[in-house]
């Protein structure tokens, strides 16, 4: 999607070992997410960040780690990669929060943890 | 989060009207209705969301209940390109992220 960048596309990493997926946006949104999404249990919130240096956690935030250090990157880390974070990642970008503004979600990171 | 009530699946033809329902009966007055929809293999797309008036635009028209409780979305002429799963959330007023249901998933038949 335009204005949303998700890095990288695919990845294959080994149990244990520490990983980094990228968000990258050019729109100047406040607000940023990361979501995953796995069969059966549809799209889940992992962590959201609503401004730089301030993020929160979601639903599902056991096992990351966030970071955002300038207004376009939100960079999601899995500190210890375990099977159960094999999952599709999905970085959305919002400009003033939700209740009466939509959402714009980047392409998404296919993630496989053997 | 309030929470809404989708059919899982439904079907439809090329280029014929479709109407999928959302009920959400404990809706508060200060709740948005959103729709999302994803297509195979992308991320969500934003396709509409309203409070309490009927709203268009160029992907879709909203149709809202009088008391809020349920919601329409209309695709008024599907294409096969329509097909995905959409799904209705709710969002409070000063709400700060979007939680997905499960969603309707539509098939669109040639």
């Amino acid at each position: 999607d335009a204005g949303i960048t998700q890095s990288p596309r695919h990845k294959v990493t080994e149990t244990g070992t520490p990983v980094t997926l990228r968000c990258h946006q050019t729109e100047n949104h406040r607000y940023m997410y990361w979501y995953r999404q796995d069969p059966g249990h549809g799209l889940r919130l992992i962590h959201y960040s609503y401004g730089v240096k301030d993020t929160d956690k979601g639903e599902v935030s056991d096992g990351y780690s966030v970071s955002r250090s300038k207004t376009e990157d939100f960079l999601l880390t899995l500190e210890s990669a375990t099977s159960s974070q094999t999952s599709v990642y999905f970085c959305a970008i919002s400009e003033k929060g939700l209740a009466n503004y939509g959402y714009t979600f980047g392409s998404g990171t296919r993630l496989t943890v053997v | 989060d309030a929470k809404t009530t989708q059919p899982n699946s439904m079907e439809s033809n090329e280029e014929e009207p479709v109407h999928l329902p959302c009920n959400h009966s404990t809706i508060s007055g200060t709740d948005y209705i959103h729709w999302y929809r994803q297509l195979p293999s992308q991320g969500p797309e934003y396709v509409i969301h309203g409070l309490t008036s009927n709203v268009n635009n160029r992907m879709a028209s909203l149709a809202i209940a009088e008391d809020r409780k349920s919601s329409t979305l209309i695709l008024h002429r599907a294409t096969l390109r329509d097909a995905a799963v959409y799904y209705c959330i709710l969002s409070s007023q000063g709400a700060q992220k979007l939680v997905f249901g499960q969603g309707t998933r539509l098939t669109i038949n040639p």
